[in-house]
């Protein structure tokens, strides 16, 4: 059974407040990674990690930061929320095998 | 830069057989997943081939061809909860996936 969880599940923010997207998964697995997805479409990568303290960009990496200070947790920050941030966030991790878990997203609306 | 093209929508009736396509040009390549997202969820895996030829998974089998860049998912029997989004997403390094704009496959009864 895959457990990777993220919070919050909805956020509601004006335009200009930093916030934080938690993402942790339970299995152990060395792999992580925080996806954007605008409704019916295609998953953006935006930031990887294959391991504590190792973190790498994405493609759509310019307007956040992640830290990789635990095994087990990847946040993503956002320094200055856009209307143009508002969008689904999916954290997923994957161990040595090829399939990615994924997280139930977190849904920013930026106001 | 990486690029991997499927058809945007496909419709199917019930109990018949479908094929989602894709076919990609990336900077490397490891391997091709297949995944499967209904509407509001998260992307759940189906399928992940590295080597030529066809793997099959219960009424899901997947293809691929390295030589011709290209692969798809093919779904058998079809069933009103199949209706969702698939996504082929390739695999361009150890650490990194590439994935497609998504086929949505529309079931009817």
């Amino acid at each position: 059974e895959a457990d990777i969880y993220q919070t919050p599940r909805y956020l509601v923010i004006g335009t200009g407040k930093k916030i934080t997207l938690e993402c942790s998964q339970t299995m152990g697995h060395d792999k992580m990674y925080w996806y954007q997805q605008d409704p019916g479409m295609e998953l953006h990568l935006i930031h990887y990690s294959y391991g504590v303290n190792s973190t790498e960009k994405g493609d759509l990496s310019s307007e956040s930061t992640v830290s990789r200070i635990r095994t087990e947790h990847f946040p993503l920050t956002l320094e200055s929320a856009r209307p143009s941030h508002t969008s689904q966030y999916l954290c997923a991790s994957s161990g040595q095998g090829n399939e990615q878990f994924f997280g139930p997203g977190t849904r920013l609306t930026v106001l | 830069g990486q690029s991997l093209e499927q058809p945007s929508e496909v419709t199917a009736v019930e109990g018949a057989i479908v094929q989602i396509n894709c076919t990609y040009q990336t900077s490397g390549f490891y391997g091709l997943s297949w995944y499967q997202q209904h509407d509001g969820g998260a992307p759940t895996f189906l399928s992940y081939n590295a080597l030529d030829g066809l793997e099959e998974t219960g009424r899901f089998s997947s293809f691929l061809s390295r030589s011709d860049s290209y692969g798809y998912l093919l779904l058998q029997e079809l069933q009103m909860k199949d209706s969702a989004s698939y996504f082929c997403a390739v695999r361009v390094d150890f650490n990194k996936f590439y994935f497609g704009s998504g086929t949505k496959l529309n079931v009817k009864p």
